[in-house]
């Protein structure tokens, strides 16, 4: 069946500019999460949705960042005002929804900030 | 202090070597433990779970000791295919569901 989709693939942008990036879960899978990965460092939490609503949204690094997920299925994470630093490949997964269930990861957004 | 240390390599191994990655973890409250491959500029993909019974999948080893907070896992007979990065990988204890990932070892499998 089809995995974890992301779009886009790349995104090259400017600082201080909005971005949005797409993440589609496999079907069926309640549980969703967005992830971080700098060059160099293994993928960092930045956010988990059961369903609808944010169960934990501790890994947000600051309040530019704001992720939405509407109709329990499809996610968008927004990045307002954005700076160089924010420059990393976008991580999302989805599982079952149980708490030790696999994660399975999209191929990634990877972000450039100008 | 990251919550998940790993040695970042680079390990160059002939194929048919048999090579061993270490890891070690911070929060002794931690639940679920997982080896994850990522190979270059791909996603990560689940490689293994971790028990502390030890577990053992073809050539590929994991071990678990919760009193030293470590976790190992083995790769007999390496492949060329083996070539990738190895994320060492530990639930968040308190909600059981964000991973916690090291920084990744990486493995290079030479003919």
């Amino acid at each position: 069946g089809a995995g974890v989709s992301q779009t886009p693939s790349n995104k090259v942008t400017e600082k201080g500019k909005y971005v949005e990036l797409r993440c589609d879960p496999i079907s069926g899978h309640t549980a969703l999460y967005w992830y971080r990965q700098s060059l160099g460092q293994g993928p960092e939490f930045l956010i988990y949705f059961q369903g609808t609503g944010a169960a934990d949204d501790s890994g947000l690094p600051n309040d530019r960042f704001f992720a939405v997920r509407p109709e329990g299925s499809v996610s968008t994470l927004k990045i307002q005002r954005t700076e160089r630093g924010d420059s990393a490949v976008y991580l999302c997964a989805s599982s079952s929804g149980g708490v030790t269930d696999t994660q399975y990861f999209g191929p990634g957004t990877r972000l450039t900030v100008l | 202090r990251k919550e998940v240390e790993q040695d970042p390599g680079p390990f160059n191994v002939p194929e048919g070597a048999t090579v061993a990655f270490n890891c070690t973890y911070s929060n002794s409250a931690s639940q679920s433990f997982f080896w994850y491959r990522q190979d270059c500029r791909k996603e990560p993909k689940l490689l293994m779970s971790v028990y502390s019974s030890g577990n053992e999948d073809g050539r590929f080893t994991a071990q678990l000791n919760r009193a030293s907070q470590y976790i190992s896992l083995l790769i007999r007979d390496s492949k060329l295919s083996d070539s990738a990065t190895y994320l060492c990988v530990v639930n968040n204890d308190n909600s059981g569901y964000a991973l916690n990932f090291g920084k990744g070892t990486s493995l290079l499998v030479t003919p």
